[in-house]
């Protein structure tokens, strides 16, 4: 069975820090793997995500994640936090083929201070 | 243009009700699907359907039925509406095999008093 495991559900930086958000999957198969972005009272938009080509992998908004297969990671970052970043954020695992099920991790709100 | 819309945006109704909620996508995507997102921001699938047939049925009370009446468009009807249904009804469209990305509509969140 396929699953997300986030690690921190609250993260606090600065203005201007690094933003690194922690995703951990779990899959028989080489996955497919997502991350999405929830801005308040509002659906999900994709940040970034990996299908087996390149394993560093750049999104919108300066987030990018890189698949490391050894650590079972797809960890999201940016390099500089801007006050527009506060939002939940959410990784996602997908086997792909016939039914595309996207299986979400619990998800991590990203509080940005000035 | 939205991509993935659905109506209402807010519903707000008693227990024992049926309510139904509507999505519509202008995409040409072939896959539709209904996600519930619950009070702790959890979210899960419900149903996919794909060209108008269900693909997808998770562990889901039958008293929920989506029906799909052309492959734009995916409603979710709720009978006899209980105290847990109370979550943020999310639908999604993907083009199916291929990209596999899938496209979030703005939700709809349902309150059951």
């Amino acid at each position: 069975a396929q699953s997300v495991t986030q690690l921190g559900s609250h993260v606090s930086v600065s203005e201007g820090a690094l933003v690194l958000l922690r995703c951990n999957y779990s899959s028989s198969v080489p996955p497919y793997l997502f991350w999405y972005v929830q801005y308040p009272n509002q659906g999900l938009q994709l940040l970034l995500k990996y299908t087996s080509a390149a394993t560093l992998v750049k999104g919108i908004n300066g987030f990018e994640a890189e698949f490391k297969k050894s650590e079972t990671s797809f960890h999201l970052t940016k390099p500089s936090a801007h006050m527009s970043d506060a939002a939940e954020y959410f990784c996602a695992v997908m086997r792909g083929g016939a039914t595309n099920k996207l299986i979400f991790g619990t998800g991590t709100l990203l509080a940005v201070q000035p | 243009d939205t991509a993935v819309s659905q109506t209402p945006k807010y519903l707000v109704t008693q227990m024992g009700n049926d309510k139904s909620i509507k999505c519509e996508q202008n995409l040409g995507h072939d896959t539709m699907y209904w996600y519930k997102q619950d009070s702790k921001k959890f979210l899960k699938i419900m149903f996919s359907y794909n060209n108008k047939e269900l693909i997808i049925n998770e562990t889901v009370p039958n008293r929920f039925s989506p029906k799909s009446p052309d492959k734009a468009h995916l409603n979710l009807h709720i009978n006899s509406l209980e105290l847990g249904d109370s979550a943020v009804y999310f639908c999604a469209s993907s083009q199916g095999s291929g990209s596999y990305e899938q496209y979030f509509g703005p939700g709809t969140r349902l309150t059951v008093t």
